[in-house]
């Protein structure tokens, strides 16, 4: 069964918009919550990463906001850009799982110009 | 130069033969992975090694053995193939245990289809 729960499955939105992918976990053990982006033919790469003890986290036009209480954290990708089209997985593990990721389903994004 | 490199990056074969997939990493990594993605882009587990010892071993069938040389090169030999086995499979390294860095470094994945 899947541990961490993502959506949409899709979305389009237009350049200069804003993209929002949503995930939702049940196990309040997991303590560490990374984004990743994926291209066609390409491997998954890391975006952004949240830990718990902070609500929010911004790298340039990508913006994390964790919800402890509600087990909910988000993925805005503000001002989104053709070059943003991807699929976006949301992810969440504890720290002593040696790397054992759960992912959300993957939320494939398009950009219109 | 690519940091984790798999080969092949396309399988294509018919149900009952056995192939393998290998990969390597030149990040100096301790700890490499592979994960599986299914037809619906679904990405799951399958083993992680640390320093060639098998760490993670995720209720996969025994016909998927994994085998580490050394901490470089991770491969997976799959026996008796089924066509459920048809996915892309990726190969990934991370520096240590995810606490520290954080960060899983993905192949570029190896797609195999079994007919």
């Amino acid at each position: 069964q899947q541990q961490v729960k993502q959506s949409p499955q899709s979305l389009i939105v237009q350049k200069g918009g804003i993209s929002i992918i949503n995930c939702a976990y049940e196990n309040t053990a997991f303590d560490y919550f990374p984004w990743y982006q994926q291209f066609p033919g390409k491997g998954p790469a890391l975006l952004i990463a949240i830990r718990p003890d902070v609500s929010e986290k911004k790298e340039g036009r990508f913006t994390i906001s964790f919800n402890k209480s509600a087990k909910q954290f988000s993925l805005h990708i503000m001002d989104s850009q053709p070059g943003d089209s991807a699929t976006y997985f949301c992810a969440a593990t504890e720290t002593d799982s040696w790397g054992k990721l759960q992912f959300g389903a993957g939320t494939q994004v398009v950009v219109t110009p | 130069d690519t940091a984790v490199s798999q080969t092949p990056k396309y399988l294509v074969t018919q149900m009952g033969n056995d192939k393998s997939i290998k990969c390597e990493q030149n990040l100096g990594h301790d700890t490499m992975y592979w994960y599986k993605q299914d037809s619906k882009k679904f990405l799951k587990i399958m083993f992680s090694y640390n320093n060639k010892e098998l760490i993670i071993n995720e209720t996969v069938p025994n016909r998927f053995s994994p085998k580490s040389p050394d901490k470089a090169h991770l491969n997976l030999h799959i026996n008796s193939l089924e066509l459920g086995d048809s996915a892309v499979y990726f190969c990934a390294s991370s520096q240590d245990r995810i606490r520290y860095t954080g960060e899983l470094f993905f192949g570029e994945g190896s797609r195999l289809t079994v007919l």
